[in-house]
């Protein structure tokens, strides 16, 4: 069965903390991509991941294929980062995206 | 260069009325997926669209539901007789080719 867990589901954070979400896989990947989801909002994507790191402003991604998990960390988190953060997975030549059920992050002033 | 559209943003219906989605992708976009996302849960894949056929469907419910992206216009997903369990948002997306997807605002639909 092809599961995408992430972990935490819920997070508080304080203006300017290091934060990290992470996610996991079941079996072997093509693609990663990591998405934002603003309350009421719509999905921007983050990152697409098939190997190693990417970096975009305070926002690092990286992807450890052996061990099927990939981290999101926001450095020096801003209230505006409040969002649920979604890590979506595809597997070998399929076209479908496997979705975690996304991480709640809040940033308190 | 304008982003995947989709309208209407917010769409209410009553039990057994039918539910047109519109989804427009991306200039140059090909592939159109539509994805659904229930009331705290995650997203769903549903359907992945080419020009005129579809590819897969496999999350599709077996009824009511379909879907057609047409040789010109935009991508429809269609829902026949709603009930209250089809309220949800409704994302669509597209990509040039098969894995980079760009998704839209969605469309959320209210069954009352």
């Amino acid at each position: 069965k092809n599961e995408v867990e992430q972990s935490p589901q819920n997070l508080t954070a304080q203006e300017g903390e290091f934060i990290t979400i992470n996610c996991s896989y079941s079996v072997g990947i093509s693609a990663l991509h990591w998405l934002q989801q603003h309350p009421g909002g719509g999905i921007v994507s983050l990152f697409m991941l098939s190997s190693g790191k990417k970096k975009h402003g305070r926002l690092i991604a990286t992807i450890n294929i052996q061990e099927k998990h990939s981290s999101l960390h926001i450095t020096a988190s801003h209230p505006r980062d409040s969002a649920v953060y979604i890590c979506a997975v595809r597997y070998g030549t399929g076209n479908q995206f496997y979705f975690g059920t996304g991480t709640s992050l809040t940033v308190i002033p | 260069n304008a982003g995947v559209m989709q309208n209407p943003r917010h769409l209410v219906r009553r039990r057994g009325q039918e539910a047109r989605l519109r989804c427009s992708p991306m200039k140059g976009h090909s592939h159109v997926y539509w994805y659904r996302q229930l009331p705290e849960e995650g997203l769903k894949f549903m359907v992945y669209l080419q020009k005129e056929n579809i590819i897969d469907e496999s999350g599709m419910p077996k009824e009511r539901f379909s879907a057609e992206f047409p040789k010109e216009g935009p991508s429809i997903l269609r829902i026949q007789q709603v009930v209250r369990g089809d309220s949800a948002a409704y994302f669509c997306a597209s990509s040039r080719v098969v894995g980079e997807q760009f998704f839209g605002p969605g469309t959320r639909l209210t069954v009352l």
